[in-house]
């Protein structure tokens, strides 16, 4: 039973880039959650996908995006990227009525240099 | 608003001793979740427990037990002879209940946790 995988791994990018991060959940998940954790500090709430939809969103400026798939996959994109966004994100999944039981991937590092 | 707190930032033990980890937390829910993660140096989080604000059993899982007390607002966590093995930092985080969507997770800031052999 696959866990929740997440590609890249790490990735370096320049101030004013644009940034994309994939996410598969869980096998039989259908909600994808992404949080972004600064080095030494807990993990923040960026969003939640469900049904394709942003359900919830934590204080994110719109730079931060995403989408959901039909195959419940999803993507985190971040536009003109900061010093501020180097970070590990992280994506979560979880289904049903257990949706706050979430399931954490390896994460993305991500370096804005 | 909800929020977390972990007061302890670092704890550092010698194998087999036991370690206890705070965690207070604040919400204006009056059903709420509250959990704790692992986070080895590998960066995935590892899901621990979750219990129901209605529910203030203790818990005993192995060398693992959770202390919570909503009369505190406190859920705390001990390590029972603590291993090389648990050193990591541990999260305590708390969501709420939303029927029509998931919940999101409001964590604390960590406690990293050094066992020495």
């Amino acid at each position: 039973d696959a866990g929740v995988t997440q590609s890249p791994t790490h990735l370096i990018k320049t101030r004013g880039q644009q940034v994309t991060l994939r996410c598969s959940p869980k096998s039989g998940h259908d909600t994808v959650s992404w949080y972004q954790q600064a080095l030494g500090q807990g993990p923040q709430f960026i969003f939640q996908y469900y049904e394709e939809e942003e359900r919830q969103r934590g204080n994110f400026p719109d730079r931060f995006s995403g989408h959901q798939f039909p195959n419940y996959s999803s993507e985190l994109n971040v536009n003109a990227l900061l010093l501020g966004d180097s970070a590990l994100y992280l994506c979560a999944s979880s289904s049903g009525t257990g949706r706050n039981k979430q399931y954490f991937g390896p994460g993305t590092r991500l370096t804005v240099t | 608003a909800q929020k977390v707190t972990q007061a302890q930032t670092e704890i550092s033990v010698v194998e087999k001793e036991d370690v206890t980890l705070d965690c207070v937390y604040e919400t204006r829910d009056t059903t709420y979740y509250l959990f704790w993660y692992k986070q080895p140096p590998s960066g995935e989080l590892v899901f621990l427990i979750r219990r129901n604000s209605f529910d203030e059993q203790n818990e005993i899982s192995g060398r693992y037990s959770w202390n919570f007390q909503k009369s505190t607002s406190s859920f705390n966590f001990t390590i029972t002879a603590s291993q090389v093995v648990d050193s990591a930092v541990y999260f305590c985080a708390l969501s709420g209940v939303i029927k029509a969507a998931g919940n999101k997770l409001t964590f604390g800031g960590g406690t990293r946790v050094l066992v020495k052999p």
